[in-house]
């Protein structure tokens, strides 16, 4: 299985501030994917790590506020930018290889 | 659209009862795949089962089963003899197939399941 790490696990913000969250993955790992967990929900997808070339957002997820980057194959960032409270969620990262996706460990971030 | 959709919001069985989960999907590709996924106390979320939409055998892993029917659009999910360690919530995703890989999973909302000693 694939192996996805994450950093921070967790952190707590002040509002309008910004966190950019790491994801590494290792090599088996063609695609990459960045979901939101809010709290008690279930997970919904932001965007498509592309390498290379700009993400692609689903609807309702904007560059501005969840610029993402991958430069290479096996690593992405996400920054929250300006954040609120309505940040406050799990942001999980995975990877898809020819068998399934894996996630990693999440990050747990709390915005006050 | 893609929709996956599970409606027990919550299961509390006790200890050594069995359980089944339900998932029931829509979609209009013809090839796609399901997936089951647990989410622990812990928060990471842990891969239990792949299945593509070409394939309906029924899989038995331990005490873990699944039964997948396309003619319902359905891919349920069994824990035989439950245990309190198999308490978290549990996940049903689709996804289209893509080349190099899968396409993003879309979840359906989970369902908490309690095992009481």
């Amino acid at each position: 299985s694939a192996v996805i790490s994450q950093k921070p696990s967790r952190d707590i913000c002040q509002r309008g501030t910004s966190l950019t969250i790491q994801c590494q993955v290792d090599s088996q790992v063609t695609m990459m994917f960045w979901y939101r967990q809010q709290p008690g929900q279930s997970l919904t997808l932001i965007a498509t790590a592309n390498q290379g070339s700009e993400a692609t957002y689903e609807s309702g997820f904007v560059i501005d506020k969840f610029p993402i980057s991958r430069p290479n194959l096996t690593f992405s960032t996400l920054t929250v930018s300006n954040m609120s409270p309505e940040d406050s969620s799990i942001y999980l990262c995975s990877g898809g290889t020819t068998e399934t996706q894996y996630f990693g460990p999440g990050t747990r971030l709390l915005v006050l | 659209a893609q929709k996956v959709t599970q409606a027990q919001t919550e299961i509390s069985v006790v200890e050594k009862e069995d359980v089944t989960l339900d998932c029931v999907y829509e979609t209009r590709d013809t090839t796609y795949y399901l997936f089951w996924y647990k989410q622990p106390p812990s928060g990471e979320l842990v891969f239990l089962i792949r299945r593509n939409s070409f394939d309906e055998q029924n899989e038995i892993s331990g005490r873990y089963s699944w039964n997948f029917q396309k003619s319902t659009s359905s891919f349920n999910f069994t824990i035989t003899a439950s245990q309190v360690v198999d308490s978290a919530v549990y996940f049903c995703a689709l996804s289209e197939a893509s080349w190099g890989g899968y396409n993003k999973l879309i979840f359906g909302a989970g369902t908490r399941l309690a095992v009481h000693p």
